[in-house]
């Protein structure tokens, strides 16, 4: 059974940095793009970032460029989203996705709160 | 970025009774490879979302056939032929033909 479970959300001060972790299993993870997607309170989805399958290429969402870097080992099954210069419009539910013929699976996801 | 347009955004249904939403793309969602990438997802209250359509019309594992999904180039439909009570929730359409992916505004979904 394929499985995200992310982890790593939290409440933190504007400006601040946080990292998101994604832990998968029931899949050879390896073998996926994976895709961070989020949801502020009561609002829809956003995609906010990619990774190719072995790492080496990254996108981001105009939103988060050069403040959130994503990242991945596949040695341990884990997916990755350093957060910093966090502002307040990044206060939402941040998804772990994975990318087979768009977006079949979805983590439980981790909330992150970005207040002062 | 391919906006993508849904409605209504608000679906009061009775039970057993059909409903339908409307998603309209700004761009043809025809990828060079000759698939339409449009797909629906429903998120129920206090959940993550669900896939539940990809490619216009295929359901994925375990979604009842009731749910029905139709469409062309920048114009699709999603139908549940009778409405349940477990199918209250927000409902997406997402194109993954363009980078970057963009979703709908969502359609709430609920029992009249």
């Amino acid at each position: 059974e394929v499985q995200l479970v992310e982890s790593g959300g939290d409440s933190v001060q504007p400006g601040g940095s946080l990292r998101l972790s994604c832990s998968a299993s029931g899949f050879t993870f390896s073998n996926y793009a994976m895709h961070w997607v989020r949801q502020a309170p009561g609002k829809g989805l956003e995609y906010v970032s990619a990774i190719t399958s072995n790492g080496g290429s990254t996108y981001y969402a105009d939103s988060v460029k050069g403040r959130l870097t994503i990242s991945r080992d596949n040695s341990k099954n884990t997916l990755y989203l350093q957060m910093s210069s966090l502002r307040a419009e990044d206060t939402a539910m941040y998804y772990c996705v994975r990318n087979y013929g768009n977006y079949d699976y979805w983590g439980q996801g981790t909330l992150v709160t970005v207040s002062s | 970025d391919v906006v993508m347009t849904q409605s209504p955004l608000s679906l009061p249904v009775t039970l057993g009774q059909p409903a339908s939403i409307s998603c309209r793309s700004s761009q043809s969602l025809v990828y060079s490879d000759g698939n339409t990438y449009l797909n629906w997802f429903q998120q129920r209250p206090g959940q993550s979302p669900r896939r539940l359509i990809y490619k216009i019309s295929n359901r994925d594992s375990g979604v009842p056939d009731r749910f029905s999904g139709s469409g062309s180039g920048t114009d699709f439909t999603l139908k549940i032929s009778r409405v349940e009570a477990e199918d209250v929730g927000v409902y997406y359409c997402m194109q993954g033909a363009h980078w970057p992916y963009t979703f709908g505004q969502g359609t709430k979904l609920e029992i009249k």
